[in-house]
């Protein structure tokens, strides 16, 4: 199985500033076809998760371009440009390239 | 609209069955995969199945935790998506989601939840 490691349990930020969350993928996660099955969501106080980043780096619909995604093959960085108290939750990066799918820990954003 | 509303959540005994529903409206059923994320109580998500659509063979994937006592099928005719989940322990108390698979990639949308409580 792939184990995905989250640097951090928590973050504390400060809203208007900017935040980067690691991942770590014991195997690389790049494909023959030079995708990186990775994935992040969202998961707010009290709702279900949302996917905000998927191959490695592409925004999903609706989410704001403050959230980026970036690296290859097993280490990745989602990166918030400017934190907002609405992004306040624990953020799951996810490996899809091989089943079981395994996710990260989390990672708990605080402000 | 997607929607995606998960039903069957229950008190149950260890060792006990229980089959979770997911209803689904707004999209193509019959073309979706659709896969069962688990969420233990103020604990991180964990994959359970997934299902492809019968175009992709309806092939099936399980997490090791619980191959052999977990089955997941689908209903077309209903756009409903099941769990059946049989010699339950108490480990798999959680909130079960179901969600839209986006071919192996990506989960789209996801439901609200329904909770599974295993205890004597």
């Amino acid at each position: 199985d792939i184990v995905m490691t989250q640097s951090a349990p928590s973050l504390p930020v400060t809203p208007g500033e900017p935040a980067s969350i690691s991942c770590r993928s014991s195997q690389s996660l790049l494909d023959s076809n030079d995708h990186n099955y990775l994935d992040w969501y969202l998961q707010k106080p009290g709702q279900s998760p949302q996917v905000l980043i998927y191959l490695g780096s592409n925004r999903a619909s609706g989410v704001p371009d403050r959230f980026s995604g970036s690296g290859s093959g097993t280490d990745f960085t989602l990166k918030i440009s400017r934190v907002e108290a609405e992004d306040v939750g624990v953020y799951y990066c996810m490996q899809a390239l091989q089943t079981p799918i395994t996710f990260g820990q989390g990672t708990r954003l605080e402000i | 609209e997607v929607q995606l509303v998960e039903s069957g959540g229950d008190l149950v005994k260890p060792g006990g069955s229980l089959r979770l529903s997911c209803a689904a409206s707004g999209f193509v059923f019959t073309k979706a995969w659709l896969s069962w994320v688990r969420q233990a109580p103020g604990k991180g998500l964990e994959w359970v199945g997934r299902i492809k659509s019968k175009g992709d063979g309806e092939t099936r994937d399980y997490a090791a935790p619980v191959k052999g006592r977990f089955t997941i099928s689908r209903d077309d005719s209903k756009n409903t998506v099941y769990l059946q989940m049989n010699s339950l322990k108490t480990e798999d108390t959680a909130v079960y989601y179901c969600t839209t698979d986006v071919l192996g990639i990506f989960y789209n949308y996801w439901g609200q939840g329904t909770l599974v409580t295993v205890s004597s």
